[in-house]
């Protein structure tokens, strides 16, 4: 079955870019149908989707993240990447990635999650 | 954006007692309502899918039910491995958004 994997740098400076890389294993994120998610998870709260991509490349992003936002994809590494700019303590989260039907399905399977903490 | 609200936001139940579980859409979402349970440091686990289909593996004590803007969540005879967060998500339009979350206790 398909399984997601998260890393990237658990420590981001404030006004840096928060980079993560999501691995795919089991599926490919060329196939149609599906559709390759962000969501992240500030600590002791809340879930906030951020965005996905599909496998044609077109993007879909919560415009309250809009402006800071890239997810783009990478078929020779079947994996995807998420770029948030400028960023500050409040997006100090658990980031995680997830394959998404798209509208009106949902979000799974997700990866086990990865925490950045942005500080100096 | 679709505001999704959760109540209660915790509660407090036994072993085998029933829980009901509410989220309000701020807008008709039709049947487009998913609801997932998270552990403390676990990645959130789908349970069911358009408000009333049992995703593959959940047992059977889980239902969820609803249309347009009120679903809930139950859980049937409560069970220790129960005991964890639970949120509802929209997927009828984006931003997909999520309930703030229903903490699920020991009594």
């Amino acid at each position: 079955q398909v399984q997601l994997q998260e890393s990237g740098p658990g420590l981001v400076k404030p006004s840096e870019t928060l980079s993560l890389t999501c691995t795919v294993s089991g599926g490919s994120v060329s196939s149609g149908s599906y559709y390759w998610s962000w969501i992240r998870q500030p600590p002791g709260k809340g879930l906030e989707w951020i965005g996905y991509i599909y496998y044609t490349g077109n993007t879909n992003y919560n415009p309250s993240l809009k402006s800071r936002v890239t997810i783009s994809l990478d078929t020779s590494k079947n994996q995807f990447s998420l770029k948030l700019s400028s960023v500050t303590a409040a997006d100090t989260a658990v980031y995680y990635c997830a394959r998404d039907g798209g509208v009106l399905y949902w979000p799974d399977p997700w990866g086990q999650g990865t925490l950045v903490t942005v500080s100096s | 954006d679709i505001q999704m609200t959760q109540s209660p936001s915790s509660l407090s139940a036994s072993v085998g007692e029933r829980v009901t579980i509410t989220c309000r859409a701020s807008q008709s979402i039709s049947i487009y309502l998913n609801w997932y349970q998270q552990k403390p440091g676990k990645a959130p686990k789908f349970l069911i899918y358009s408000a009333s289909s049992l995703q593959s593996g959940v047992p059977s004590r889980f239902s969820g039910s609803g249309s347009g803007t009120d679903f809930t969540l139950t859980i049937n005879s409560l069970q220790p491995e129960d005991f964890a967060t639970y949120y509802c998500q929209q997927s009828y339009s984006t931003p997909q958004t999520f309930g703030q979350g229903t903490q699920v206790e020991i009594k």
